[in-house]
């Protein structure tokens, strides 16, 4: 089967302009997650969604994130304005609502704040 | 909350056996995961556990004590390309999201 598929791979960009990137998850995976991982820390939760719904996201910085998933398919995370702390990998997965299964991740995307 | 702990790294010789402690904190106990995570790529799934007791996959095994709170991941027979970041990751009541320790850095020598 396919895997995670995200875009783009690297993007550099200027403290304060916007950004945005793309997840399409596994065919018929309900359950999409955005996970910042920041160099030499584990992945942390931003948005998890159901479906087309939002289930949890008590983690996300609502003043300058946002995240939409589109039909309940692809996702997309966006950065307005973008701070330097911004500055990490940032992983889309994808699971089956059956719980047991582990989360396929996608390679991410290295975002670079300067 | 969730409290997840894991050393921050080891080093190994090839062929040897190394052995990743987990010890996690957590509201409500679903599940417990380990992912292996190559430098600047993704994490992948490495093993589950739900019950007390080890699972063994190959040369990696996984092993969960619900009642201390502890996990472990056992690696046998060593090679150059088990050097990695281990994570250790947690799900709490139903069907909540994972929540990840910051990862144990494997190196493995000759």
């Amino acid at each position: 089967e396919a895997g995670v598929a995200q875009s783009p791979r690297y993007k550099i960009i200027e403290k304060r302009q916007s950004v945005a990137f793309w997840c399409n998850p596994i065919s018929g995976h309900a359950t999409l997650y955005w996970y910042q991982q920041i160099l030499g820390q584990g992945p942390k939760l931003l948005i998890q969604f159901q479906n087309n719904g939002v289930v949890d996201d008590s983690q996300l910085p609502k003043d300058r994130f946002s995240a939409e998933r589109l039909k309940g398919v692809d996702s997309t995370l966006k950065i307005q304005p973008a701070k330097l702390e911004d500055s990490a990998v940032y992983l889309c997965a994808s699971s089956p609502i059956s719980i047991g299964y582990g989360y396929t991740f996608g390679s991410g995307t290295r975002l670079t704040v300067v | 909350g969730q409290n997840i702990d894991q050393p921050t790294e080891m080093t190994a010789t090839e062929g040897a056996i190394v052995q990743i402690n987990c010890t996690y904190q957590t509201s409500g106990f679903n599940g417990l995961f380990w992912y292996q995570q190559h430098a600047g790529e993704a994490p992948t799934f490495l093993s589950y556990n739900v019950l007390d007791g080890l699972e063994e996959k190959g040369r990696f095994s996984s092993f969960l004590s619900r009642s201390k709170g502890y996990s472990y991941l056992l690696l046998k027979e060593l090679q150059m390309k088990d050097s990695a970041s281990y994570l250790c990751a947690v799900r709490g009541s139903g069907n909540t999201p994972l929540v990840f320790g910051k990862g144990t850095r494997l190196s493995v020598i000759a």
